[in-house]
């Protein structure tokens, strides 16, 4: 079983509506969970992070931690074109290394 | 500010040869973290130094080595390459190992 895991795309939504993003983990000694951006192509983009239970918000993205149910989510409001990328959801404990899951690619139609 | 550097973008070896990818992270950015992407396990850890010392490692062969300099620039090397190590090699740098912000990255091709 993989550390983290994302739900299975792809993720097609129309412009201007609300992506949710998926995310859960196995390992409860995560303690901060990140959310990345992958064009294709190119590298991760850092795009939002979280270490405490609750929601977090940056603009169109807000990220949601729930640490008893081992799960992280994001969501992407008014899509836009230039979202359409793969996220990438990873976890962290005190040992200096991220695990990541396979990522969700998101399609925005204009 | 300057970002994570990598240097090369692009590198093709032949199998049996090595490689020594570089990467210089965001100034005073003392960690620094290899990561191993493909399409079919998608990122993977490698190893993450912080002031010269490997604080951690993955579970990759021991062809896979790194090091780091007083600067804080890092250094990995693959040796006796394979056809399995054609990947996109990414660096990652922190102040303490979160959060991470990633390079360009290096694509390594294996004929």
């Amino acid at each position: 079983q993989k550390e983290v895991e994302q739900n299975s795309g792809p993720l097609s939504v129309p412009e201007g509506a609300i992506a949710s993003l998926n995310c859960t983990y196995s390992d409860r000694g995560s303690q901060s969970f990140f959310w990345y951006r992958q064009y294709s192509g190119k590298s991760p983009e850092l795009i939002m992070f979280i270490y405490s239970n609750g929601d977090k918000e940056d603009g169109r993205f807000t990220a949601q931690l729930n640490k008893a149910s081992q799960y992280v989510s994001l969501l992407i409001r008014d899509s836009q074109p230039s979202d359409s990328a793969t996220y990438l959801c990873a976890g962290g404990a005190n040992d200096y290394k991220l695990s990541f899951g396979a990522g969700t690619t998101v399609t925005v139609r204009a | 500010k300057a970002g994570v550097t990598q240097t090369p973008r692009y590198l093709i070896k032949t199998r049996g040869q090595q490689v020594t990818l570089s990467c210089s992270p965001i100034s005073g950015h003392r960690s620094v973290s290899w990561y191993q992407q493909t399409p079919g396990q998608g990122l993977q850890f490698l190893f993450e130094y912080f002031s010269e010392t490997q604080r951690n490692k993955g579970n990759f062969p021991g062809r896979f080595s790194g090091r780091q300099f007083s600067n804080s620039r890092s250094e990995m090397n693959v040796s006796t390459l394979e056809l399995g190590d054609s990947a996109l090699y990414l660096c990652a740098s922190s102040l303490d190992g979160q959060p991470q912000h990633f390079g360009d990255g290096t694509r390594l091709s294996i004929l």
